[in-house]
């Protein structure tokens, strides 16, 4: 089965910083790769789907990019809100498998 | 508007059979390539997928937890059907339903990410 390593595992950064998230799969997916936004004690929310398609309503300052076994989610100009736990999933084929998450605060 | 919502015991004892139901409207399990799958949560833990079914009957499950799941469907009361034999601590967790569109092209299916999610049921294993 393809593993999904997200890295880091945890960042700090300050608000306005251009945070960046990596997930590597073990084998090529293509793109069928989704990111998803876990804020504390709330549901995960779909934030880009295709490695780079922004769900709708998704603020402009996500984006993903990224295709076979490496992807990227950036966040450009981090803000207060996107405090949260952010997991990427390949949708390819069974199994559906989840990274870890990355944690980001703001410091 | 697809909404989804879990329900089922919040707790259960070790060896016991978890059953969970989500029900959902706003979409039909009858409509090609659309899918509904449930992901679980340990607290403080990742997400973990667990099972989709599809519109054809198709289901699909976490290769380790494979003997211990059942998935299934009544479209007549739109509701999708998880359950979890043996149950012990480590299953504690938040389990989620959540609805997965795609399509069907010549002989292959082509699946989305999970857009619409429920708001989760915590389930606690304890004695």
């Amino acid at each position: 089965d393809i593993q999904m390593t997200q890295s880091p595992s945890s960042l700090s950064a300050s608000v306005g910083d251009r945070v960046t998230i990596t997930c590597r799969a073990s084998q090529g997916i293509s793109i069928s790769l989704a990111w998803y936004q876990q804020k504390p004690g709330k549901v995960p929310k779909l934030l880009i789907y295709a490695a780079s398609t922004l769900q709708s309503g998704v603020p402009s300052r996500f984006s993903g990019s990224g295709s076979g076994t490496d992807f990227t989610l950036t966040i450009s100009g981090l803000q207060p809100e996107d405090v949260a736990t952010y997991y990427c999933q390949k949708y390819d084929s069974a199994p559906l498998t989840f990274g870890g998450g990355t944690k980001v605060e703001i410091k | 508007q697809i909404t989804l919502k879990e329900s089922g015991p919040t707790l259960v004892k070790p060896t016991q059979t978890l059953t969970l139901t989500c029900t959902f409207s706003g979409l039909s399990l009858t409509s090609s390539g659309v899918g509904v799958g449930w992901i679980r949560q340990p607290p403080g833990k990742a997400l973990e997928w667990l099972a989709v079914i599809y519109w054809d009957d198709d289901k699909r499950y976490r290769p380790s937890l494979k003997s211990r799941l059942t998935i299934t469907k009544d479209t007549s009361k739109n509701q999708v059907v998880l359950t979890m034999t043996n149950m012990d601590p480590v299953d504690t967790a938040t389990y989620y339903c959540a609805h997965r569109r795609g399509y069907v092209s010549g002989a292959s299916y082509s699946g989305y990410a999970f857009d619409i999610w429920g708001q989760g049921i915590l389930v606690t294993v304890s004695s």
